[in-house]
């Protein structure tokens, strides 16, 4: 089946710091590929997303390439703002012919910035 | 546009009772997704309802049941509540059926079992 793997947290980083959040995947086909955030008592907002290899999803600073050679789709921000702690959640979904699909998501990773 | 919008927001209930929550999505979108978040499983996948149909489902037993509107409107039931049932359920929706498209999620109902 799917699945998506997220580095564990928490991220612990330093303002103006540099941000990597680590997902790979495992999937039969082609997936696109998202990246949510969740603040504190909200909802998912969605962040970024690509739809084929070697895309590249950016927003608000953050940015992440679909790699197909290597199943991953990195987040990345170069300057992270306290204001950027939040869950992150990479998630997959793919619609196979003929079958249904059940999105995946991976387990979240939290951020925390520090002034 | 308002977003997606979700009742009751917090729900205490025990164990043996039922539940309904509500999800109104986006104007426009025919696509519900409902999924479950727990500390211990993270955010699952329960079932997708497009144009009043349920389209998709995941890995939950027959206790969650939903259904939508001809308004795009939906409600899921959970029956014979347990322990483990406690979690926020999220409901996301989108212009068309699942696949690629992009999910707006609402806040959630935080639904706790006594």
């Amino acid at each position: 089946g799917n699945s998506v793997t997220q580095m564990e947290g928490p991220v612990t980083l330093s303002e103006e710091a540099f941000l990597t959040i680590n997902c790979t995947y495992t999937a039969t086909g082609y997936p696109s590929l998202f990246w949510y955030v969740q603040y504190p008592g909200e909802g998912l907002q969605l962040l970024l997303k690509a739809t084929k290899a070697d895309d590249k999803g950016s927003n608000k600073g953050f940015e992440a390439t679909y790699r197909k050679e290597t199943t991953s789709f990195h987040l990345e921000k170069g300057s992270v703002q306290v204001s950027d702690s939040a869950v992150y959640f990479c998630a997959l979904s793919i619609l196979p012919a003929g079958g249904s699909y059940i999105p995946t998501f991976g387990r979240g990773t939290s951020l925390i910035v520090h002034p | 546009k308002a977003g997606v919008t979700q009742t009751p927001r917090y729900l205490i209930k025990t164990r043996g009772q039922q539940v309904t929550l509500s999800c109104s999505p986006i104007s426009g979108h025919r696509s519900v997704s409902w999924y479950q978040q727990t500390p211990g499983q993270g955010l699952q996948f329960l079932f997708e309802y497009f144009s009043e149909t349920q389209r998709n489902k995941g890995n939950f037993p027959g206790r969650f049941s939903g259904r939508q509107f001809s308004n795009s409107r939906s409600e899921m039931n959970v029956s014979t509540l347990e322990l483990g049932d406690s979690a926020l359920y999220l409901c996301a929706s989108s212009l068309d059926e699942g696949g690629t498209d992009t999910q707006y999620f609402g806040p959630g109902t935080r639904l706790t079992v006594l």
